[in-house]
């Protein structure tokens, strides 16, 4: 039972190079998420998608790129790598949203993340 | 969006004793409410929620109290052991732009002292 698994577990990357962090979930999830965590702070929304071919940003998309081709992956790219992305990465994946009393299903699963540090 | 903050950011508390970590939301219209344990090197991991249609939930050692009227919600843990040591973030649902998802606080660094 693999839930949400995110690859590179580690990055290092120069000031404008590009890279793309790899997520896939085997749970049938609808809602996938990316998020970054910087060092004493909570985890910042990036990107979401409800399903494949819909993805919205989310609190901080700038310098981000995500596509969901299908329901298992969701892929995000960095193009022009600058020391502020320097972060924790964590891709997460719920059935439903989160949103709707009395609604089930909307727990979010978390990857293990992805440790990127730009120089 | 929603604005929430949790306190303290860091609770040291003898083994066997019971901690408490709160925190505040901004948006009214949030109705989810999760937390969440975080080990060192890891990804968050949901621990107990709750909903807003709900004043307190328990499981095991571990409880959540809602107050809607105050926009807080609360986190406790008893009978406190080691491996209860990590961080732990509380979260409500994201309202604005559209967006879903969730608004986590900053973390709270829950130290169990033997």
């Amino acid at each position: 039972n693999a839930g949400v698994t995110q690859t590179p577990k580690f990055r290092i990357l120069k000031i404008g190079q590009s890279m793309t962090l790899q997520c896939t979930q085997d749970m049938n999830h609808n809602y996938m998420y990316w998020y970054r965590q910087d060092p004493g702070m909570g985890l910042k929304l990036i990107y979401y998608s409800v399903g494949a071919g819909i993805t919205d940003k989310g609190e901080v998309p700038n310098g981000y790129n995500v596509s969901r081709s299908t329901t298992e992956d969701f892929p995000l790219r960095l193009e022009l790598a600058a020391p502020s992305q320097t972060s924790v990465y964590f891709c997460a994946s719920s059935y439903l949203g989160t949103g709707g009393v009395g609604r089930s299903g909307n727990t979010i699963y978390f990857g293990e993340g992805s440790w990127l540090t730009v120089v | 969006g929603e604005n929430v903050e949790q306190h303290p950011s860091t609770l040291s508390v003898q083994e066997g004793d019971s901690a408490v970590i709160k925190c505040t939301y901004s948006d009214s219209a949030s109705n989810y409410f999760p937390w969440y344990k975080q080990e060192l090197g890891k990804g968050p991991q949901l621990i107990i929620d709750i909903r807003s249609n709900v004043g307190e939930k328990k499981d095991q050692r571990i409880a959540v109290t809602l107050n809607k009227t105050a926009k807080h919600f609360s986190l406790h843990i008893t009978e406190t052991q080691p491996e209860d040591s990590a961080v732990y973030f509380c979260a409500a649902t994201f309202r604005g732009g559209g967006a879903d998802g969730l608004t986590f606080g900053k973390g709270t660094h829950l130290i169990i002292q033997p």
